[in-house]
């Protein structure tokens, strides 16, 4: 079916570091990806997002990274703040206009 | 802009009532959504609208109706709630459906005893 997972539900990092957040897809028609940060008690916040043309697509301080052999995303974090603990989506627009397939999400947390 | 508003932002409902929580968006979007979100699940799309007087299901629409008279508003009605609905429900909007990133609204905490 259509469904996006994600690898880990929690990653831990030092303040500084690079963080790494991996998501997998299922459905091979995916022409459409997103990355949402969620803070806590708020809506998801539109990070970046790649078209399936696109195998890198980078932000400010964020890489995002498409591989569409393997079915793969990742959200590359740069520097990373404590501003950046949250928890982070991976999102999927699949193969019916309209609809996004949302992973289950990996919490972010960022040590001082 | 206001952005995308949601009401209520909390709610307490007893089973069997019905209710409708409210959208909004004043930037013009085509498109229109509703998810839920239960704990450690990420968003499941209820209906969404690709445009006023337009409205399909989603992965969980059993319970709940839209509507889109406007290309403003498009409210969620839970026709007789059920404790299985107390979760946290979002409202989002883009500027078309294919291709464009959502605008989330804040969200609405409902529980349902």
């Amino acid at each position: 079916g259509e469904s996006v997972g994600l690898h880990l539900p929690t990653l831990s990092v030092q303040e500084g570091d690079n963080s790494i957040i991996n998501c997998a897809y299922s459905n091979s028609a995916s022409d459409y990806f997103i990355w949402y940060k969620q803070e806590s008690g708020k809506g998801p916040q539109f990070i970046i997002d790649i078209r399936s043309n696109m195998d890198k697509r980078q932000g400010q301080r964020v890489t995002v990274l498409l591989n569409k052999t393997v079915k793969h995303l990742s959200l590359q974090i740069a520097a990373t703040q404590p501003g950046d603990s949250a928890v982070y989506f991976c999102a999927d627009q699949g193969s019916t206009l309209g609809r996004l397939y949302f992973g289950r999400g990996t919490q972010l947390t960022v040590w001082p | 802009n206001a952005g995308v508003t949601q009401t209520p932002k909390f709610q307490v409902l007893k089973t069997g009532q019905s209710m409708t929580l409210q959208c909004a968006q004043d930037m013009n979007h085509e498109y229109m959504s509703w998810y839920r979100q239960d704990p450690g699940m990420g968003l499941r799309l209820i209906h969404y609208s690709v445009g006023a007087g337009i409205t399909d299901q989603g992965e969980v629409p059993n319970g709940y109706n839209v509507s889109r008279s406007t290309t403003e508003d498009f409210p969620l009605r839970l026709l007789s709630a059920a404790p299985s609905q107390t979760s946290v429900y979002f409202c989002a909007s883009s500027y078309r459906a294919e291709n464009y990133e959502q605008y989330f609204g804040p969200g609405t905490r409902l529980t349902v005893t």
